[in-house]
């Protein structure tokens, strides 16, 4: 049973970095892409972007100039950066393994359980 | 980008009534990539419906979604204790992958 973990500081700083890092267990990060989605307290999915295990990525534009993803295969992890933070980014940070395919587009079948990232002073 | 709108924002029902949810993506969603999660209090969404119509894994029966171009609708038949959650569309055939703001479902 694949399982994914979150892990990093749940109270980051206005305008310092924000660093997530998402572990992997009972399964390869070989062979797929993987998501990021975050949800602020009370409202509703705002998704991050995603990327694949080769490294190649995808942002939202909303987010492309302060969101940096990597990943690291001998870890079996992969990790979220965001700098420049500030209040509207506090937010449940979840991520996720986009291993359902169908029709050559994949959605994500498993999630972590998300960790609370709150901005402030 | 294209913007997806749920509506009601909140729906209130009875175990056993039937419950429509509706998405509105404010341009076509080609091939239909919409897809419907559910969502219970502290944890993570689950995929309920791909394609529009299709049921993922697992999900019962009562669960139906249709619709295509830019209006979607989830259906739930004989609403169980347990389908009383927050839903979810979200759109996957252009990036950014939006969400709709989401409808809770709720007992009345």
């Amino acid at each position: 049973q694949v399982q994914l973990q979150e892990s990093g500081p749940g109270l980051v700083k206005p305008s310092e970095t924000l660093s997530l890092t998402c572990t992997v267990s009972g399964g390869s990060i070989s062979g797929y892409f993987w998501t990021w989605i975050r949800q602020p307290p009370g409202k509703g999915l705002d998704w991050i972007g995603f990327i694949h295990f080769t490294g190649s990525t995808d942002y939202n534009p909303s987010l492309r100039s302060r969101v940096t993803m990597s990943v690291d295969t001998s870890k079996n992890q992969f990790s979220l950066k965001m700098s420049s933070v500030t209040a509207a980014d506090t937010a449940v940070y979840y991520c996720a393994r986009l291993g359902f395919c169908s029709g050559g587009a994949c959605l994500a079948d498993y999630w972590g359980q998300g960790t609370l990232v709150t901005v402030s002073s | 980008e294209i913007v997806l709108t749920q509506s009601p924002g909140t729906l209130s029902l009875s175990p056993g009534e039937r419950a429509t949810l509706s998405c509105r993506a404010s341009q076509s969603v080609s091939s239909n990539y919409l897809a419907w999660y559910q969502q219970k209090p502290g944890q993570a969404p689950r995929l309920l419906i791909y394609g529009a119509s299709s049921r993922a894994t697992g999900i019962p029966d009562r669960f139906s979604g249709s619709g295509s171009g830019t209006d979607f609708t989830l259906s739930i038949s004989g609403l169980e204790p347990e389908d009383f959650a927050v839903y979810h569309c979200q759109q996957y055939t252009t990036s950014p992958r939006t969400f709709g703001q989401g409808t809770k479902l709720e007992i009345k």
